[in-house]
This record gives C-alpha cells, sequence and structure tokens, in this order.
C-alpha cells in the first residue's frame, strides 16, 4: 500500500523555538497534502491544506503565521511551528493524496508528539 | 461537507463479528465513504472505501444501502488488536479538494 513517512516522530523543545515536521510520500506523487492535530481522547483536527506550489489554505483559527506550511516537490511538505509555546504540545499528523482513476484516497504519516517546555 | 455521526463507543469480544455504523444524512453524489483505523499515538490507517452497495477485502467489509445515508463496517471476528479508534469519513476531491473532516469515531474495545 502507498506509504507516507513524517519525521520525527517525537520531539522536545524548550519554549520559544522553531521545530519543522517533514512529510513524505514514499511511493506516490502528491500535489495535496494535510495537516491535523490531535489532543489526547480528541478526534483530529484539520489544520490545513498543503498544495504544491502555492500557498496553503489554512482552516479557521489557525494561525497562518505561527504554523508555517512549504509543499516545495510533489512528494515532500514541512509543517514549522514558530516560537512554540505550551500550549502547542500537541500530536500532528499528515496526510497525502493519493490520485486514482476513479477516485482518490488518503493516507496519513504515523504522527509526530511536539512537546513544548 | 458532510457531516458523519457514529457511535462514541462500542464493546465485543474476540471473535465476535462487530458492525460500526456511521450516518451521512448529507452525503452528497460524488462523495466517497471511507474507514481508517487509529491505534494511540499513531496516524489513521486505511481500511475500505466504497460508493454504493457492498465492498470487501481483506479486513472488513463496507455495507452501503441504496440511499447512502448510512454506511456499515463490519470487521469479522475480531482480535485484541482490533482496539481502536474508528473513523467514518464522507468526502470527494471535486467539491472538497480532496479535505476531510474527522468526527468523534466509534472507540472499539474487544476484550478477551
Amino acid at each position: 500500500g502507498a506509504v507516507v513517512s513524517q519525521h520525527p516522530s517525537w520531539v522536545i523543545c524548550k519554549s520559544g523555538t522553531s521545530v519543522k515536521i517533514e512529510c513524505r510520500s514514499l511511493d506516490f506523487q502528491a500535489t495535496t497534502m494535510f495537516w491535523y492535530r490531535q489532543f489526547p481522547k480528541q478526534s483530529l483536527m484539520l489544520m490545513a491544506t498543503s498544495n504544491e506550489g502555492s500557498k496553503a489554505t489554512y482552516e479557521q483559527g489557525v494561525e497562518k503565521d505561527k504554523f508555517l506550511i512549504n509543499h516545495a516537490s510533489l512528494t515532500l511538505s514541512t509543517l514549522t511551528v514558530t516560537s512554540a509555546h505550551p500550549e502547542d504540545s500537541s500530536f500532528y499528523i499528515c496526510s497525502a493524496l493519493r490520485q486514482g482513476t476513479t477516485n482518490e484516497k488518503l493516507f496519513f504519516g504515523s504522527g509526530t508528539q511536539l512537546s513544548v517546555l | 461537507l458532510a457531516k458523519t455521526t457514529q457511535p462514541i463507543s462500542m464493546d465485543s469480544y474476540e471473535g465476535q463479528e462487530v458492525n460500526i455504523t456511521c450516518s451521512h444524512n448529507n452525503i452528497a453524489t460524488n462523495d466517497y465513504i471511507t474507514w481508517y483505523q487509529q491505534f494511540p499515538s499513531q496516524g489513521p490507517r486505511f481500511i475500505i472505501q466504497g460508493y454504493k452497495t457492498k465492498v470487501t477485502n481483506e479486513v472488513a467489509s463496507l455495507f452501503i444501502p441504496a440511499d447512502r445515508k448510512s454506511s456499515t463496517l463490519s470487521l469479522p471476528r475480531v482480535s485484541l488488536s482490533d482496539t481502536a479508534v474508528y473513523y467514518c469519513l464522507v468526502g470527494d476531491k471535486g467539491n472538497q479538494g480532496g479535505k476531510l473532516i474527522f468526527g468523534q469515531g466509534t472507540e472499539l474495545s474487544v476484550k478477551p
């Protein structure tokens, strides 16, 4: 099946620093990728849609200057949490859309647990 | 965007068949129905996808009635390792650009 690699799987950082999370589609090209965050015992919340070669589209309430998304190639999207604070601590998950002849399927990375001290 | 409604939780025992039903009354003509499984601290894993009638793969079956306003994920003979959260999503690239909104999901607990 399709594989989406997300790195790192966990990161601990100091408040005020920036953290970059990478999402790669390993065996297909993805013009569209998505970023979610998830708090314990809650569902995934869509943060933004990442489009290759263009600006990301952010969901309402998500600060675009806080969560920088870059989708420079068809296999790589990055999410940078800038000036991280403890309230940014969460589980971040990326997904990549694989286009088919009749439909599309979404494949997810393994997630990144971010802890901000 | 089609909204989905699922039971919050379900309990089962090893070896039983588990059926999880999802309601999606506002499903659009071009929407597909997709189910995902998520274990703690992992990304969701694709289980099955369908448009209408019945779809079966090596791990599950998906039943979709003619009106498509609901769907049922069927897991045959569950084991302890099937304990997870199951999400039902509806969407279509043409209407939403592939964007899928997660509902609360169903937390399945399989007991010995």
